[in-house]
């Protein structure tokens, strides 16, 4: 079986430009979360999707915004990038969102704003 | 809110020898559950174990085991025999459906051969 699948691996960005993340669940998972890690602010819940709806959300601004797919592949977008915003991106899929299932881990995109 | 503390920012072990590493949490919920996740330096965060809070049991997996202290609100994770690929980042986390999952800051296990 396949595991959580996140493109791109590495990103470069300009400050002021945009960028979309991509996050393929394990096949049968439906639940999609997105993390961000910092060596400063450790891991921050950014949001988490299930069947295309948003559950649960962190406390970012609305320049982090995210959607779910009918095959449960997800997409993070971050618009207007900030220097502050270079950071390893984590997703992570379950098979459920309301219950005590563990999370398994992408490998994560490591975003560099300059 | 919940939070999760773990209070060793570094440990080392010897290889072959054990090591415990501390985490504490706060909730008032009584349905939760607690993990364990290793980050080595590939960055994928792998889970290591989990306990349910209903059980009172500790859970286990091979040379990983955890003291959970429900009353004390404490999560240990102990490994045994430790390996040079224990060697990673430990982050302990808590999740109180349908809530987020929250992670602790996180300890870097150093294993010495």
């Amino acid at each position: 079986k396949a595991g959580v699948t996140q493109t791109p691996r590495y990103l470069i960005k300009t400050r002021g430009q945009q960028v979309t993340l991509s996050c393929s669940p394990i096949s049968g998972h439906r639940s999609v979360s997105w993390y961000q890690q910092t060596p400063g602010q450790g891991l921050q819940f950014l949001f988490e999707y299930f069947s295309e709806t948003q559950r649960n959300k962190g406390n970012f601004p609305g320049r982090f915004s995210g959607r779910q797919f009918s095959n449960s592949r997800s997409e993070m977008n971050v618009s207007t990038l900030e220097l502050g915003d270079s950071a390893l991106y984590l997703c992570a899929s379950s098979g459920t969102w309301d219950r005590g299932t563990e999370a398994f881990f992408g490998q994560g995109t490591r975003l560099t704003v300059v | 809110a919940q939070t999760v503390t773990q209070s060793q920012p570094e440990m080392s072990v010897q290889e072959a020898e054990t090591v415990t590493l501390s985490c504490t949490y706060d909730t008032s919920e009584s349905d939760y559950y607690l993990f364990w996740y290793k980050q080595p330096p590939s960055r994928q965060m792998i889970l290591v174990i989990r306990q349910e809070a209903y059980k009172q049991q500790n859970a286990t997996e091979n040379r990983f085991s955890v003291n959970f202290q429900k009353a004390a609100k404490s999560f240990s994770l102990k490994i045994s025999d430790s390996q040079l690929g224990d060697a990673a980042m430990y982050f302990c986390a808590y999740r109180s459906p349908p809530d987020k999952l929250i992670f602790g800051t996180g300890t870097r296990l150093q294993v010495f051969p």
